[in-house]
């Protein structure tokens, strides 16, 4: 069966500090991997997808990057962080193009 | 300009009763609709979803009805529980660009034992 963890599972982080949230996925080869945007009591934005090792596409720009070191890994991160970075991160797979997402547990980031 | 709607923002109803939550959409190109339910502070977790070659998809108690003429849906959900009790995301998507899913903003349903 297929688990996508994410880490950590929470973070309290000052404005203009550093970020790098995980995800893993584990039981799936060579899944399309995405990462998802959720404000507190709100949609989910679409950030950036990956469908291979190395390639990461971004969908809207938030002054973040993302990164696919390895098949079964997708990386969230900026140099310095907003207020208007906090919120609800959520990972996301799928087994190709036009497919099912199955979305990871999340990590919710406060930035004071 | 929003290109996934969701109505109502919220909704009540007692357990037992016929939920019934409603999606439009703009671009007349969305071609698969799934629908994710969320709990407070977990990932969304899809229920159910239709393609638009189909006008209704059943799951369980969970059932999508499509209209394409219209680009309307609604999710019923019959015999509410009040484990239904969530959020619930209707998403689009054209097919093109790797899957990017629109979402709307959410219906949030509350069932009262």
């Amino acid at each position: 069966a297929q688990t996508i963890h994410q880490w950590p599972v929470a973070e309290i982080k000052a404005v203009g500090s550093p970020l790098s949230l995980g995800c893993t996925i584990k039981g799936k080869s060579s899944p399309n991997l995405y990462w998802y945007w959720q404000a507190t009591g709100g949609t989910l934005q679409q950030l950036f997808y990956s469908i291979t090792v190395g390639q990461v596409e971004s969908v809207v720009q938030l002054n973040l990057s993302a990164s696919r070191p390895k098949d079964d890994q997708f990386i969230l991160s900026t140099e310095k962080l907003l207020l208007s970075h906090s919120g609800f991160y959520l990972c996301a797979w799928s087994l190709d193009n036009y497919a099912e997402q199955f979305f990871g547990p999340g990590t919710r980031l406060t930035v004071l | 300009q929003q290109q996934v709607r969701q109505s109502p923002q919220s909704l009540t109803v007692w357990e037992g009763e016929t939920a019934i939550l409603n999606c439009s959409y703009e671009n007349s190109a969305f071609d698969y609709f799934p629908w994710y339910q969320q709990f407070p502070g977990e990932g969304p977790a899809l229920l159910i979803a239709i393609r638009s070659v189909s006008d209704k998809k059943e799951d369980g108690r969970f059932t999508i009805f499509f209209n394409k003429r219209e680009k309307k849906l609604s999710l019923h959900i019959t015999d509410s529980q009040p484990g239904d009790s969530a959020t619930y995301f209707c998403a689009a998507s054209d097919g093109e660009g790797a899957d990017r899913l629109t979402f709307g903003k959410g219906t949030q349903l509350i069932i009262q034992p």
